[in-house]
């Protein structure tokens, strides 16, 4: 099993530019989110899924859009990038497990992203 | 999800066990709590959780209070890889998917 998988593990943008961070689970995970974590703060969560066809926002879901076609993916797509979305960008995945408080959440080994 | 409280920083003697305390007194019955970390700038690792009786496995201990109102985490004998940020969260077992993280204890372990 690879995990939770995010391409690509760097990147720089230009002002005004897009792009999409990929993420994928083969854990057959129902659970996905997405956070970011700016420098020597901790992670805030901007989207995140319970399902395939089903997203919902977290704490900071301005300037982000998601998808989730597929249990496996789930991408994070930046339309128009600012210098302040600079961050590092970690996926997550976990399964609802009734009656034990869920289960562990697996974390992909993040995407920096730079915007200059 | 009951916030949860943690001190920012802490510093452990490697070799020593490291206790690590989270404040949660607005923790609801059906509530879990859950430790993570992160050992630089990596994703978090889970390291355990529970909901009212103390838990171990081959991490770390838990131990929670009789009345639920703040845990701690307990790495038995600790070395210089478990410098990290540590944090605590508090889950419902239903009814909430999300999965939120606060500023989390930072960890030194000193040689």
């Amino acid at each position: 099993n690879a995990g939770v998988t995010q391409t690509p593990k760097f990147r720089i943008l230009k002002i005004g530019q897009s792009m999409t961070l990929q993420c994928a689970q083969d854990m057959n995970h129902n659970y996905m989110y997405w956070y970011r974590q700016d420098p020597g703060m901790g992670l805030k969560l901007i989207y995140y899924s319970v399902g395939a066809g089903i997203t919902d926002k977290g704490e900071v879901p301005n300037g982000y859009n998601v998808s989730r076609s597929t249990t496996e993916d789930f991408p994070l797509r930046l339309e128009l990038a600012a210098p302040s979305q600079t961050s590092v960008y970690f996926c997550a995945s976990s399964v609802r497990q009734g009656g034990r408080g869920g289960t562990e959440a697996f974390f992909g080994q993040g995407t920096r992203l730079t915007v200059v | 999800d009951a916030k949860t409280t943690q001190p920012p920083s802490m510093d452990c003697a490697e070799g020593r066990a490291a206790n690590l305390p989270c404040n949660h007194s607005t923790i609801s019955g059906n509530e879990y709590v859950y430790w993570y970390r992160q050992i630089h700038s990596q994703g978090p690792q889970y390291i355990i959780h529970g909901l009212k009786n103390n838990e171990t496995n081959e991490m770390a201990s838990l131990i929670i209070t009789e009345d639920r109102k703040s845990s701690t985490l307990i790495l038995p004998h600790a070395t210089l890889r478990d410098t990290a940020v540590y944090y605590c969260i508090v889950r419902s077992d239903f009814g909430n998917e999300k999965l939120t993280f606060g500023t989390g204890t930072r960890l030194t372990i000193i040689p």
